[in-house]
């Protein structure tokens, strides 16, 4: 069935250092991808998303890669920041409204 | 502006209680979801409303759960006869049609005793 998954469930990165969060999904139909930031006691806020015709987007400071030959999508963070100390959910839609939520993955910003 | 708001932001309750969360979506958003999110652990689709069509319902995980949207605004998760496993953060979300950004809400913490 469906899967949306995380290689690393902690991420632990020095200030300044660049981040890179790994998701994998199995769907081969997905064609839609988002990924949120959750910082303690809110919801999920909204970062990037990327469509499957597109290998990569950039917005400010992050970066998104999709591999859909392996199924792979990445978040990259440049010059992590304190403030960027969240848990991080990736999720893909095959074309409906439903979205697949991966079990995020928290990254830990030390000074 | 304002964004999705959800009440109570806590909620404790006793075992075989009902209970009832509330979203209130961004204005002139015509979707709103019910996601439910356990202790560590990603978000589970519960439900999907899209202006006046049927609600996709297929996230329910039992017949216990239900929700409404009156009016294409505010909606109202229902949970009848609480159990333990009942307990985590349920949010909302809304988005505009024909866009799948949502934006969440803040969500309710439940806590069944």
């Amino acid at each position: 069935g469906e899967s949306v998954g995380l290689h690393l469930p902690t991420l632990s990165v020095q200030e300044g250092d660049n981040s890179i969060i790994n998701c994998a999904y199995s769907n081969s139909a997905s064609d839609y991808f988002i990924w949120y930031k959750q910082e303690s006691g809110k919801g999920p806020q909204f970062i990037i998303d990327i469509r499957s015709n597109m290998d990569k987007r950039q917005g400010q400071r992050v970066t998104v890669l999709l591999n859909k030959t392996v199924k792979h999508l990445s978040l990259q963070i440049a010059a992590t920041q304190p403030g960027d100390s969240a848990v991080y959910f990736c999720a893909e839609t095959g074309g409906g409204q439903n979205f697949v939520f991966g079990p995020g993955t928290r990254l830990s910003v030390l000074p | 502006g304002a964004g999705v708001s959800q009440s109570p932001s806590n909620k404790v309750t006793e075992k075989g209680k009902d209970v009832e969360l509330r979203c209130d979506p961004i204005s002139g958003h015509t979707a709103l979801y019910w996601y439910r999110q356990s202790l560590g652990q990603g978000l589970e689709f519960l439900i999907y409303f899209q202006g006046n069509s049927a609600p996709d319902k297929s996230g329910l995980p039992s017949d216990r759960f239900s929700a409404e949207r009156t009016g294409g605004s505010v909606s109202t998760l229902t949970i009848q006869r609480t159990q333990q496993e009942d307990s985590a953060v349920y949010l909302c979300a809304s988005g505009r049609e024909f866009d799948k950004t949502q934006y969440f809400g803040p969500g309710t913490r439940l806590l069944v005793l």
